[in-house]
């Protein structure tokens, strides 16, 4: 299968501590989103990133989240110092990278604080 | 700014009821059009799409209409299924733009 692919699905993390989240594109896709589903609510755009770049990261908080997608491997969210409300299921999409291209998006990771 | 609305849920149907769940949008530009389907435990499939005015986005009997004087874009199949129970999202990219702009979801629920 070389849809999107995102690990770990399920992540429990008591406040204070650290949350990693992975996500490894489709095979050929070098764009990757992350969008956050806060319960009962749509999806919500975090960040933006090609190879080694972040390209629109508008949506993010500005403390402790932070995302890379390196040269090699897959792309990381970050969340230091977790609470609460931070509790959410977290999508990564991929897409070719050309304008208006639709994004194909993995079954998420659900992190929950207790 | 760039913004979707549908329609409230849960919208509960028969099976082989028709269906229409309304999304309006407001963008700048000419935005792309989709309408993604969530199953549960899962995530996002898209389901269509549209890129231009007047288009129709149509797959497995599900279609929407590109329409650009009324800023709509909803989603009507003829008759559902128990299997399309699910959570629908109606979003857009905006212009140039590569984010997509979700509405709320809508929840379908169909009785066999």
């Amino acid at each position: 299968n070389a849809g999107v692919m995102q690990n770990p699905r399920h992540l429990v993390r008591r406040r204070g501590q650290e949350a990693r989240l992975r996500c490894s594109p489709m095979k050929g896709h070098s764009h990757v989103y992350w969008y956050r589903q806060l319960p009962e609510e749509g999806l919500k755009f975090m960040v933006y990133l090609q190879k080694e770049n972040i390209i629109d990261e508008s949506g993010m908080p500005k403390e402790r989240f932070s995302a890379e997608f390196p040269k090699e491997g897959p792309s990381i969210l970050r969340i230091q110092q977790v609470v609460r409300g931070d509790s959410a299921a977290y999508f990564c999409a991929s897409s070719p990278g050309t304008v208006n291209q639709p994004q194909h998006f993995g079954d998420g990771t659900r992190l929950s604080i207790l | 700014g760039n913004s979707v609305t549908q329609m409230e849920g849960p919208v509960t149907l028969s099976e082989e009821a028709f269906l229409t769940i309304n999304c309006t949008y407001t963008a700048t530009g000419y935005p792309s059009l989709f309408w993604y389907v969530q199953y549960p435990g899962e995530g996002l499939q898209l389901l269509l799409k549209a890129t231009k005015a007047d288009d129709k986005g149509s797959n497995k009997g599900f279609e929407a209409t590109y329409r650009k004087e009324t800023t709509s874009f909803h989603l009507e199949k003829g008759s559902v299924q128990v299997s399309d129970s699910a959570v629908y999202f109606c979003a857009l990219i905006a212009g140039n733009g590569n984010k997509l702009v979700f509405g709320a979801g809508t929840i379908l629920r169909v009785k066999s």
